[in-house]
């Protein structure tokens, strides 16, 4: 079974491009997770999808993040437009819908964005 | 608010050697606790997790976890370490009533020969 995915595994920007993260979710994985970690910091929640909708947006820093999974398959994360503080490795993680397996996340190996 | 506290930033062992690294969380109910590690070039991988039941939780790679609410802490151990166990160790919770894990700020693992 493969597992979470995510493209590209880098990414360097300049300040004021645009980027789009993409992430592929185990199949058959409803629940659909975007988190990031800032260099140094920890890993922080961004949102969560489940099927198409989004549950919890919560952690989306400002309104230049837009997340979209449309027809609940794989998910785009744009960052528009990027800015210094806006690097860091962004991660995906998914999770089945049902009882107690919805916990587990399985999780991508991350993209790392650089925004100089 | 929940939140995880690795006291350790960073921790060296000699290889062979007893690891235990440092989890302590707040939260007001039970909660669901996780350590994941991620060695250098992967993502985060699952060792091991604990919902409820018996609160000695063995994982994979040889780790194992306690759960002790009188301490809120969910410390993890492995009695003999390996080089290849060099990585960073984040121990998470998730939150009540949803599905967003809050991580610990991670403790890495350095091993010597």
């Amino acid at each position: 079974e493969a597992g979470v995915t995510q493209f590209p595994s880098h990414s360097v920007i300049e300040k004021g491009q645009t980027v789009t993260l993409r992430c592929d979710p185990i199949s058959g994985h409803d629940n659909l997770y975007w988190y990031r970690r800032v260099m140094g910091k920890e890993i922080k929640f961004l949102l969560h999808f489940v099927k198409e909708s989004k549950q919890d947006e919560s952690g989306m820093p400002n309104n230049r993040f837009l997340a979209e999974r449309t027809g609940g398959t794989y998910s785009t994360l744009k960052v528009q437009p990027a800015e210094l503080e806006d690097s860091g490795v962004y991660f995906c993680a998914s999770s089945q819908l049902a009882g107690g397996l919805g916990y587990e996340q399985y999780f991508g190996p991350g993209t790392r964005l650089t925004v100089t | 608010a929940q939140s995880v506290t690795q006291p350790d930033i960073h921790i060296t062992v000699s290889e062979g050697a007893s690891l235990e690294l440092r989890c302590n969380y707040s939260y007001g109910a039970t909660p669901y606790l996780f350590w994941y590690v991620q060695s250098p070039g992967q993502g985060l991988q699952l060792l091991l997790k604990y919902f409820s039941g018996d609160t000695l939780v063995q994982g994979i790679k040889g780790f194992e976890a306690e759960f002790k609410r009188s301490q809120s802490s969910f410390n993890l151990r492995k009695p003999s370490v390996h080089w290849s166990d060099a990585a960073e160790y984040f121990c998470a919770v998730i939150n009540t009533g949803g599905f967003k894990t809050i991580f610990g700020a991670g403790t890495r693992l350095f091993v010597k020969a």
